[in-house]
């Protein structure tokens, strides 16, 4: 299994530009998010999927659009590229969001994440 | 919106003691908690978690501890080696499926 991949590696917007980081799963998990992380700091939820066609916004949504068409897919647009959304951007899956009684059906897996500077 | 905080920012210890590295959470409705290993230029790795119904729980090597009445959790690695240096986040789940991240600890570990 290749895991949680994640393209490009990293990318420089210009402001306005809009562009689209990709992530890919083969572990068959049915949760996926999407986080950003900003330097020196944790890790903050953008949007979140609990299957194909569901989606939901996170804890930071704005300038940011989801889809999920396929259980293996969750890639994460960014329209109109401005300074703040400058991060390091982290893509993972899980078999269950933490509601089972088996931690490793919990275990978030990352990606290597996209580290995107917006000029 | 959750507080996930660490006491201390940055954590230097010699090879081959233990570790504790710290975490005060802010709603007490929080169920499940985790914590996340993070090496530099990779994504996190999960370590270890617990449920809110339990206030211990040991993997190989760690051990978290979670103490519900003041909202504080701490992670314990023993017999701290170099490849533990890295950051240490916490993270609990108290809405749905979402997850809030601390700030993280940088752990150091002189040789």
């Amino acid at each position: 299994n290749a895991g949680v991949t994640q393209t490009p590696k990293f990318r420089i917007l210009k402001i306005g530009q809009s562009m689209t980081l990709q992530c890919t799963q083969d572990m068959n998990h049915n949760y996926m998010y999407w986080y950003r992380q900003d330097p020196g700091m944790g890790l903050k939820l953008i949007y979140y999927s609990v299957g194909a066609g569901i989606t939901d916004k996170g804890e930071v949504p704005n300038g940011y659009n989801v889809s999920r068409s396929t259980t293996e897919d969750f890639p994460l647009r960014l329209e109109l590229a401005a300074p703040s959304q400058t991060s390091v951007y982290f893509c993972a899956s899980s078999l269950w969001p933490g509601t089972s009684g088996t931690s490793s059906y919990n275990e978030q897996f990352f990606g290597p994440g996209t580290r995107l500077t917006v000029l | 919106g959750e507080s996930v905080g660490l006491h201390l920012p940055t954590l230097s210890v010699q090879e081959g003691d233990n570790s504790i590295i710290n975490c005060a959470y802010s709603n007490s409705a929080s169920d499940y908690f985790i914590w996340y290993k993070q090496e530099s230029g990779k994504g996190p790795q999960f370590i270890i978690d617990i449920r809110s119904n339990m206030d211990k729980r040991q993997g190989q090597r760690v051990t978290v501890l979670l103490n519900k009445t003041v909202k504080h959790l701490s992670l314990q690695i023993a017999a701290t080696q170099p490849g533990d240096s890295a950051v240490y986040f916490c993270a609990d789940r108290y809405t749905g499926n979402q997850f809030y991240f601390g700030t993280g600890t940088s752990l150091t570990v002189i040789p």
